[in-house]
């Protein structure tokens, strides 16, 4: 099956610092990657879609000044939050898309938990 | 404006007994619906796509145009079915909108 890694797991950081997550297709090139955000208690909410050598769309209201999204192969994704704030603290998940068989599915990675002192 | 409800936080069901989680959308276009399941510990996974008309784990999902709803049954509800499950749209330009998720509970 499809596997979608993301790197680290959980990332403590001080604020004013940056903060980089990976997201990797492990078996699969991903024609789309997308990056949500789930605060507590709350549904997914997009941040963004990234095609491999394009510039990431960005949903309103998502700063992305402050959101770096850098979609470098078909394999690779990284967001970078910038400049952290506690109110960044949340939970990170980004998911693949790419053609398994006949199926265009998305694959979500296990999720990133940021904690901004 | 396009919206995904799943108007249930929790849904506690006891082992054996029927379980339905609501969900409506709102959408102008041609929606495409999925329900996503995440299972304690684990990352969210695709349970089921209404365009596939499968019935994945003894669960079904019918799209209701009239009512724009893509509720997700099950007969018999199973302890392992113990899980957040979440319905999302697909706006068919690569950009999905979830719901707020509803927790099920299957109690023995």
């Amino acid at each position: 099956g499809a596997v979608v890694s993301q790197h680290p797991s959980r990332v403590i950081c001080k604020s004013g610092t940056s903060v980089k997550i990976e997201c990797r297709s492990l078996d699969f090139q991903a024609t789309t990657m997308f990056w949500y955000r789930q605060f507590p208690k709350k549904s997914l909410m997009l941040m963004a879609t990234s095609n491999e050598g394009s510039k990431a769309t960005y949903e309103q209201g998502v700063e992305k000044d402050k959101f770096l999204i850098n979609h470098a192969s078909l394999t690779l994704s990284t967001l970078t939050v910038t400049s952290a704030h506690p109110e960044d603290s949340s939970f990170y998940i980004c998911s693949a898309q790419g053609w398994q068989g006949k199926r265009d599915e998305q694959y979500f990675g296990p999720g990133t938990r940021l904690t901004v002192t | 404006a396009q919206r995904v409800t799943q108007p249930e936080k929790l849904l506690s069901v006891f082992k054996g007994a029927p379980v339905e989680l609501k969900c409506n959308y709102s959408y102008s276009g041609s929606p495409e619906l999925f329900w996503y399941v995440q299972y304690s510990r684990q990352r969210l996974q695709l349970l089921l796509r209404h365009i596939s008309r499968e019935s994945i784990k003894g669960f079904t999902a019918d799209l209701n145009k009239g009512e724009t709803s893509f509720h997700l049954k099950k007969p018999f509800a199973q302890e392992e079915d113990s899980a957040m499950y979440y319905c999302a749209l697909n706006l068919g330009t690569y950009k999905y909108i979830f719901g707020t998720g509803t927790r099920l509970k299957v109690l023995a």
